[in-house]
């Protein structure tokens, strides 16, 4: 079965780091793209970017570049989410998916989410 | 522009159609992808390539596109579709992926 299982919740400061991840298994990880996708507390999903693990090749949506950092382990097949000053515009869910193929530009599955909240 | 419209919220009565569209020049001569989001939960896809369903969702889904505008149809209504549903699609001039603007399903 092809599963992505992330990091567990975070409570952080403002201008503190964090590096969230997200573990995939049941697949060739470093054959597939991986996506992360903000959610706003009950708003719509936004896509971050992706990252291929197999060549550490990233695509960023112009919103996140620069505010964020994508990086993959395939030793361990876990991709990663990272931030070097949090805002507490940031406190939001976070999820990875991936996807799907060449060509195939869907995600499918998705990680079950990571619940970050900045707050001082 | 890379922006998905899709209904702020649907509502339907058990065993009715629901109807659910996303529009946006973003959809022209590209797939879009559906996804359903339950309450407290991860989006699952539930239609890819505009009208293809994923196996394990259930035949109630469909998909229908023309120009720019794609419609998620849910046939037979049950309680347990009530959630969220996502559209997203590709930007063909950039390759930003792009979601649309989301639409809660209500079942009465």
């Amino acid at each position: 079965e092809v599963q992505l299982v992330q990091s567990g919740a975070e409570v952080k400061k403002p201008g503190e780091s964090l590096k969230i991840s997200c573990k995939g298994s049941g697949y060739k990880f470093h054959d597939y793209w991986i996506g992360w996708v903000r959610q706003l507390p009950g708003k719509g999903l936004e896509w971050m970017g992706n990252i291929f693990p197999g060549d550490s090749t990233l695509k960023y949506s112009p919103s996140f570049e620069g505010q964020v950092t994508f990086s993959a382990d395939t030793s361990t097949s876990t991709a990663f989410l990272h931030w070097s000053s949090l805002r507490s515009s940031d406190s939001a869910i976070y999820y990875c998916a991936r996807r799907r193929g060449a060509a195939a530009d869907w995600f499918d599955p998705w990680g079950q989410g990571t619940l970050v909240t900045v707050s001082s | 522009s890379d922006e998905l419209t899709q209904p702020p919220s649907v509502s339907v009565s058990p065993g009715q159609t629901a109807n659910i569209t996303c529009s946006g020049h973003a959809l022209s001569g590209k797939y879009a992808y559906w996804y359903q989001q339950r309450s407290g939960q991860a989006p699952v896809l539930v239609i890819y390539k505009d009208k293809e369903r994923p196996s394990g969702i259930p035949e109630r889904f469909s998909g229908s596109s023309s120009g720019t505008t794609v419609t998620l149809t849910i046939s037979g209504v049950q309680a347990e579709d009530e959630a969220d549903y996502h559209c997203q699609s590709v930007d063909s001039t950039n390759a930003y992926y792009v979601f649309g603007t989301g639409t809660k399903v209500t079942v009465l």
